[in-house]
């Protein structure tokens, strides 16, 4: 069964402290992985697409990167504007579609 | 911003009640999705479009249905709303397949309540 699992569920990171949200995905067959950013009351917004291992996208104080198992969002010197849940999804093959298959989500909080 | 408007954006209903909820997009992607969002469950998928009156069914479509007779709306119907179907309900869309097109853009959402 093809599964997406986020960790931590939250974290709570001052101004400035670098940290990483992991993804892990059992999938048959990726097709390629995908992170949003999901701000209270607002639909989630897109960030980037992965589609093979070792494959990195850098946006500002963002950056994934992607292996064969799982998939990092790295937070570089993180501000309170980055406070966000990140979600992880995986584009795989059901019922014979693609469709999306989310993760639960990481709640990032920074304090300033 | 993918062009997407939801309507309406809040809805107090009662139980047994039929609703109607639509999506609308001004980009002419032929793929459309509607997502519900609940607390523990994350995003889940109730039916998908690949074009007009072209629907499927996602992993959570009991007790919805939907239509789509133009590209540009997606309607999702509660046929009998429950008080399970209390939920954040999503619209989105791609443009379909091929490299870079899965990538799906979410609508602002609707907050239904069924009392």
């Amino acid at each position: 069964e093809d599964q997406v699992t986020q960790s931590p569920e939250a974290l709570r990171l001052q101004e400035g402290e670098s940290s990483s949200l992991n993804c892990s995905y059992t999938v048959s067959g990726l097709r390629g992985l995908f992170w949003y950013r999901q701000d209270p009351g607002k639909g989630p917004e897109f960030l980037f697409t992965l589609y093979s291992a070792g494959e990195e996208k850098e946006k500002e104080r963002l950056k994934a990167t992607l292996t064969k198992k799982e998939s990092f969002l790295h937070i570089t010197a993180p501000k309170p504007e980055d406070s966000a849940t990140y979600l992880c999804a995986v584009q795989a093959r059901i019922q014979g579609a693609q469709k999306l298959v989310f993760g639960q989500g990481t709640r990032l909080t920074i304090n300033p | 911003d993918a062009g997407i408007t939801q309507s309406p954006r809040h809805k107090v209903t009662e139980t047994g009640t039929p609703v109607t909820l639509r999506c609308h997009q001004t980009e002419n992607h032929r793929y459309m999705y509607w997502y519900r969002q609940d607390p523990g469950h994350g995003l889940r998928l109730i039916h998908y479009s690949y074009g007009v009156k072209d629907t499927d069914k996602g992993e959570v479509s009991d007790g919805y249905s939907v239509s789509r007779s133009k590209t540009e709306d997606f309607l999702l119907t509660l046929e009998s709303a429950t008080s399970s179907q209390t939920s954040v309900y999503f619209c989105a869309l791609s443009r379909g397949p091929g490299q870079s097109s899965y990538e799906q853009y979410f609508g602002p959402g609707t907050r239904l309540t069924v009392t």
